[in-house]
């Protein structure tokens, strides 16, 4: 079934701390998953990337993990900054690409 | 590279009025473009994609007559809210995406801000 819009969850995390964001997806065919940061009143921004032949990947700060056994894909964001506050998005590609609703991140100094 | 702009980023019109949002690629030649609807604190929602020379496919329960999309270039597709009511002001965000390139490789613009009065 397709994502639908959901009012956001949010997380609120002390500067420095370490961030988890999840996500769940909902197609178990989709083979290639995408995290987003959105900040307000922006389009979204590519953050990483991962695809279904893999289980983990890291970038600078981020690290993306997928369990396709339970359909959840993670986001870990270490030494989380204050400009890390923005709202989330996991992107699933099928046949399209679909959002996932989103997490909202706060960074308290 | 791969910049992509809308105009304008934010519009007023007056309830019953058409409005046009531009979407065009700045640096490369987007074969195809996707439209996105997002109201707030929510995610954002497939509207439809279009193919530069072809008409738009349009996702389950998105009026295509109401929403029209045109991408008669490589660099540039436009929505057109036809006949616009409250219940259309949203932010509208589109992204384009070059031939041959990964999936990942959709690059979303900054998005218009619609508020219908």
């Amino acid at each position: 079934g397709e994502s639908v819009g959901l009012h956001l969850p949010t997380l609120s995390v002390q500067e420095g701390d370490n961030s988890i964001i999840n996500c769940a997806y909902s197609n178990s065919a989709s083979d290639y998953f995408i995290w987003y940061k959105q900040e307000s009143g922006k389009g979204p921004q590519f953050i990483i990337d991962i695809r279904s032949n893999m289980d983990k990947r890291q970038g600078q700060r981020v690290t993306v993990l997928l369990n396709k056994t339970v359909k959840h894909l993670s986001l870990q964001i270490a030494a989380t900054q204050p400009g890390d506050s923005a709202v989330y998005f996991c992107a699933e590609w099928g046949n399209d690409m679909r959002f996932g609703a989103g997490t909202r991140l706060t960074v308290k100094p | 590279g791969a910049v992509v702009s809308q105009h304008p980023s934010w519009v007023i019109c007056k309830s019953g009025t058409s409005v046009k949002i531009e979407c065009r690629s700045l640096d490369f030649q987007a074969t195809t473009m996707f439209w996105y609807r997002q109201f707030p604190k929510q995610s954002l929602m497939l509207m439809a994609t279009s193919n530069e020379g072809s008409k738009a496919t349009y996702e389950q329960g998105v009026e295509k007559d109401k929403f029209l999309i045109n991408h008669a270039s490589l660099t540039l597709s436009t929505l057109t809210v036809t006949s616009a009511h409250p219940e259309d002001s949203s932010f509208y965000i589109c992204s384009a995406a070059e031939a041959g390139k990964g999936k990942g490789e959709q690059y979303f613009g900054p998005g218009t801000r619609l508020t219908v009065t």
